[in-house]
């Protein structure tokens, strides 16, 4: 019952420097998400992929990339990170089929210096 | 003005207190959710709603779909349940359907 799995917890990079975080569901759910969370603000999406294959950009995209790599695994890389991407990432899924409830990670605290 | 909006933004409570957190949305919506988040925590999802009313031990959650409202209340509250609650809407603008998150409501229930 691993449920919705992200990893790292924690990590911290330097200005410039790259990074994957990886988000892995063990529940068969077609949609998975790529959200950040910032003080003051609500959950803003980055990415989704409604299904294996299929990507598609979220409200704040700028900075990122994803890959859906099976139906499992969905993967946020940070190219050359920059202070603005501090924050708290959470990966998501769900299935597709009607009104679904939404299953979290438990998030990724990033602190870029 | 944010298409979701809950209040109060914070929330201090004593044990054994009645809770309402309210949540105002201006989208149609296919469902609603509320959502649970402890400090340094995940986010767990507590109910999903698109019509009436629900309830899962001293939780309960309504929805007025006609006055884009619901609220989430808490009976009988207990230090455990201190944590910041989000409610999400689920709507379709333009056929692609996205969550929209509101800001969040921390409550902190002392002993």
């Amino acid at each position: 019952n691993a449920g919705v799995t992200q990893t790292p917890k924690f990590q911290v990079l330097k200005t410039g420097q790259s990074m994957t975080l990886q988000c892995a569901q063990d529940m068969n759910h077609n949609s998975m998400y790529w959200y950040r969370q910032d003080p003051g603000m609500g959950l803003r999406l980055i990415y989704y992929s409604a299904s294996e294959g299929t990507t598609d950009k979220g409200e704040v995209p700028n900075g990122y990339n994803v890959s859906r790599l099976n139906k499992r695994e969905f993967s946020l890389r940070l190219e050359s990170a920059a202070p603005s991407q501090t924050s708290v990432y959470f990966c998501a899924s769900r299935w597709d089929r009607g009104n679904t409830e939404a299953f979290f990670g438990q998030g990724t605290r990033l602190t870029v210096v | 003005k944010n298409e979701v909006e809950q209040s109060p933004q914070n929330l201090t409570a004593q044990e054994g207190e009645f809770i309402t957190i309210n949540c105002s949305y201006s989208v149609g919506i296919s469902a609603l959710h509320w959502l649970q988040q402890h400090p340094g925590g995940g986010i767990v999802s507590l109910f999903m709603l698109s019509s009436g009313k629900k309830k899962h031990g001293r939780l309960i959650a309504t929805i007025n779909i006609q006055e884009k409202h619901s609220s989430l209340h808490i009976t009988a509250s207990h230090p455990r349940d201190s944590a910041v609650y989000i409610c999400a809407v689920r709507s379709k603008p333009g056929g692609s359907e996205k969550l929209v998150f509101g800001k969040g409501t921390k409550l902190t229930v002392n002993p």
